[in-house]
Parts: structure tokens; sequence; C-alpha cells
């Protein structure tokens, strides 16, 4: 139940295509659901991070998508460039509760933008 | 205003020594999570820590591995014995609060068990 499954494992795009990423969760008690971009030798960074009371969620070319019902989320890059080429994580977190930050981590999407 | 620092950046332990992690919080951040990463994988929760308290180490091994934060000074994890299995990155990320505010993660310390 503490799982977030996220799915391509790897994903290779043409520059100025929308590379698509996915997580699926099972508990209902998450509510934080952020997206982290990690380059080698570097720490997490947080994207863009959405909670369940909204569908979507856009800054800059980052956007989140979100459904409820069906317990995934989703994460668009638009016009993708060879800097975006990192490795991307889901997380979920119950974001009310004290400790909110104790993430549960998706396995990584390795994103790679070809010129 | 520096981010979160995590020293060393490398470390390199044979088997059986002991590990010894730092990692200085943000300014003015209180809350402080270590989080393990295997070659390939995500990252995993280890121990939530405020000042002199454990809040949650329900991801810590129940051997061999400890944490502090203490009153002065940066938070400590500690590996005794290492083994080859210890081998990974280990993350802290600090927060201003507990509660649904932003964490950052530190660059990292990674481990290597010779």
């Amino acid at each position: 139940q503490q799982q977030v499954k996220q799915s391509p494992q790897s994903l290779i795009v043409q520059k100025g295509g929308i590379p698509i990423i996915n997580c699926a969760y099972e508990n209902t008690a998450f509510d934080y659901f952020p997206w982290y971009q990690q380059f080698p030798g570097k720490g997490p960074a947080l994207l863009i991070a959405i909670r369940p009371d909204v569908s979507e969620k856009k800054e800059g070319r980052f956007t989140i998508s979100f459904n409820k019902s069906a317990k995934q989320f989703s994460l668009h890059i638009m016009d993708s460039q060879p800097g975006d080429s990192a490795t991307y994580f889901c997380a979920a977190s119950n974001g009310r509760s004290q400790g909110a930050q104790k993430l549960v981590f998706g396995q990584g999407t390795r994103l790679t933008i070809n010129p | 205003n520096a981010g979160v620092m995590q020293n060393p950046r490398h470390l390199v332990r044979r088997r059986g020594q002991e590990a010894r992690l730092r990692c200085s919080p943000m300014k003015g951040h209180s809350h402080v999570y270590w989080y393990r990463q295997l070659p390939e994988e995500g990252l995993k929760f280890m121990v939530y820590l405020q000042k002199e308290n454990i809040i949650d180490e329900s991801g810590m091994p129940k051997e061999r591995f400890s944490a502090e934060f203490p009153k002065e000074g940066p938070s400590i994890l500690r590996i005794q014995q290492v083994v080859r299995g210890d081998s990974a990155a280990y993350f802290c990320a600090s927060s201003l609060t507990g509660q649904g505010t932003e964490a950052f993660f530190g660059q990292g310390t990674r481990l290597t068990v010779v």
C-alpha cells in the first residue's frame, strides 16, 4: 500500500516532443504528489507538485495531470529540450500529517531528449 | 543562503568499519529527513528527525544504523560495521516545518564499501 509505481523506466524523445511519465499509487491517505528531477551526481530537485483538489497544474513547460479516482498522476514536459535529460521521480506523501516530507518515491524514469 | 550541505560527498570504507555521514540543513530548518538510494532505484525513506528528537525511524534497518540531530551541529547518520550492501547514495533533506512545506535535498554522500 505504500508503493508508488512509475513507468516507463526509460524514455527517449526527440527535441520538441512531449515525454509523458506515469505514476500510480494505492494509499488513499496520500494527498501531496511532487515530481523531482535528478541529474547525475546531484540531489533531487523539486519540479512541481500537486494536491488532489485539482486535476491539473502547470508550471512553465511542466504539467501534472491528476486522476483521483484512478489514483494516477503523470508528468508532461512540453517542448522538451536536451537539457531536460535527467532522471525523474514521482513521489507521494500524506501532506497534512506530521512528517509530511516522508516521501514515498517511484522507481524513476531516465529521460533522454535527443537533439 | 546555502542549501542543504552534506559531507563527505564520497566515502570509501572497508567492510567492518564505521561510516559517519553529516547533514547541515538549510538555515532556519529544524526538520531533517534521511533517504537511501540504491543504484538504479528510487529513494527510500530512512528516518525523520527534529532537533534532539527522532520522530519516525520506520525506514531504518534495526541494526547497525543510527541517526541523531543534536541541538548544535549537523545531523549525523552513523552506520556501524558496514557491509557491501550498504553501498548507496545517502541523501538528506530539510524543511522549515514538518507539515506541507517543501523539502530541499542535499547533493548526497556516496558510500562505497570495499
